[in-house]
């Protein structure tokens, strides 16, 4: 299977735990993409890398959230101390931008995340 | 006023059944648009893209209007298979925004 892929996909944890989610993206994609889905919603952009250079977070990602993508290739998302809050899908994605025309966006399968 | 907004329906529409849902966006930059599907407990796959000059796949059809800053997406001859949440996307080259998502079910 070549598509994106996310490890673990279920992730209960107590809070104040301490959780890392590891996302693999097609091969050939320099564009990855964290989100977070709650029930109800649509996803929420987090962050993105191009290679390996963290180019935006958004203000929804606290101090308690980092995410790194160090050679380009998979990336990790940690959450420090959890909060119950935190419970939600975290979706991640990769595309390969063509000049000048529309970016497509594929997703992986996500990590459902449950704090206690 | 959120970037992106779709009614979340739910839209219960019988088989066979033409169904359309629209989505406004509020940035006039925003350049990319899309309609992505997502079922239940998995994740969204890009139904199509939306291009200025109006796109249609088989019995799918997206069009966009730039002027009053909404994307629609018409489908036509329901199928059971239909069933889903149809996520709304605009936003730049680079960073997108997602609607919350318009609820479908083809009742049989």
């Amino acid at each position: 299977d070549t598509g994106v892929s996310q490890d673990p996909r279920h992730k209960i944890t107590k809070r104040g735990q301490n959780v890392t989610f590891r996302c693999d993206p097609i091969s050939e994609h320099n564009r990855l993409y964290w989100y977070r889905q709650t029930l109800g919603q649509g996803p929420e952009f987090l962050t993105y890398f191009q290679n390996e250079a963290q180019l935006e977070k958004s203000r929804l990602l606290s101090d308690r959230f980092s995410a790194e993508r160090p050679k380009g290739s998979f990336s990790t998302l940690e959450i420090q101390r959890t909060e119950q809050g935190d419970s939600a899908m975290y979706l991640c994605a990769s595309s390969f931008p063509p000049s000048g025309a529309q970016e497509t966006q594929y997703f992986g399968p996500g990590t459902r995340l449950l704090v206690l | 006023r959120k970037e992106v907004e779709q009614d979340p329906g739910p839209f219960n529409v019988p088989e066979g059944a033409t169904v359309a849902f629209n989505c406004t966006y509020s940035n006039s930059a925003s350049q990319s648009f899309f309609w992505y599907r997502q079922d239940c407990r998995k994740e969204p796959k890009l139904l199509m893209s939306v291009y200025s000059s109006g796109n249609e796949d088989g019995r799918f059809t997206a069009q966009l209007n730039r002027a009053s800053q909404y994307i629609s997406l018409l489908i036509r001859d329901s199928k059971l298979s239909d069933s889903a949440t149809y996520l709304c996307v605009g936003g730049g080259y680079q960073k997108v925004t997602f609607g919350t998502g318009t609820k479908l079910q083809v009742i049989p």
